[in-house]
């Protein structure tokens, strides 16, 4: 049972368009998300997080949206950049006992 | 540059052999974690420890071996791994609480023969 979701294996992008990760869950109990970046042969990077409280958060080229009733969040990356290319994995969790979730991740290709 | 480094960055190793990844943060973490990673997947967590005290187990076989000997090292004991263990091992930190980013190491790749 999935409980964290990126239902888009991959997206392409023109470079200086915007890209739109998205990720639902499904355990209400989930207070706080992030996203993490991996490019290969290295660990996941931490780009932002959002907690419950909040619907929106920025962070440069970066922000995150959160839809609670709806059990969505995404990413948004404006203006794209070819560096930009990597996997990207939303993740969520609990300020309780409950460790981080993580999705499948998706692809995002910037095209110069 | 990681602030987590993990060693070795590949390893092989046959079904009867032990071996050991480690794993060191200078940040101050109070919490580390190991996880595992196959192709394609999100990783998976598999150990917590918390102030150097195993504080979750997600049901890992015994021949996967956590020890924690001080709040900056983490080292994971390998001893009789499956093929199927062959996988990306990650090594995270964070400051304590799971509403805090974890911050990840390279990885090993860990492959079994």
């Amino acid at each position: 049972d999935q409980q964290v979701k990126q239902n888009s294996p991959s997206l392409s992008v023109q470079e200086g368009r915007i890209s739109i990760l998205n990720c639902d869950y499904t355990n209400s109990m989930f207070d706080y998300f992030l996203w993490y970046k991996k490019y290969p042969a290295e660990g996941p990077t931490f780009l932002i997080s959002i907690s419950s409280i909040k619907d929106k958060n920025e962070d440069g080229r970066f922000t995150v949206f959160l839809n609670k009733s709806a059990k969505h969040l995404s990413l948004h990356i404006v203006p794209s950049q070819p560096g930009d290319s990597a996997v990207y994995f939303c993740a969520a969790g609990n300020s309780g006992n409950t460790p981080l979730v993580f999705g499948k991740g998706t692809r995002l290709s910037v095209i110069a | 540059d990681t602030e987590v480094t993990q060693t070795p960055k590949h390893l092989v190793m046959g079904m009867t052999n032990k071996k050991s990844l480690k794993c060191e943060q200078h940040m101050g973490h109070r919490a580390m974690y190991w996880y595992k990673q196959k192709a394609k997947k999100p990783p998976e967590l598999m150990f917590v420890y918390s102030y150097e005290k195993l504080s979750i187990n997600e049901s890992v076989p015994s021949r996967f071996s956590p020890e924690c000997p001080n709040s900056s090292l983490l080292n994971l004991h390998l001893h009789a791994l499956q093929p199927e263990d062959s996988a990306l091992y990650l090594c995270a930190s964070s400051q304590e609480g799971f509403n805090q980013p974890q911050h990840f190491g390279d990885g090993t790749r860990l492959s079994i023969l």
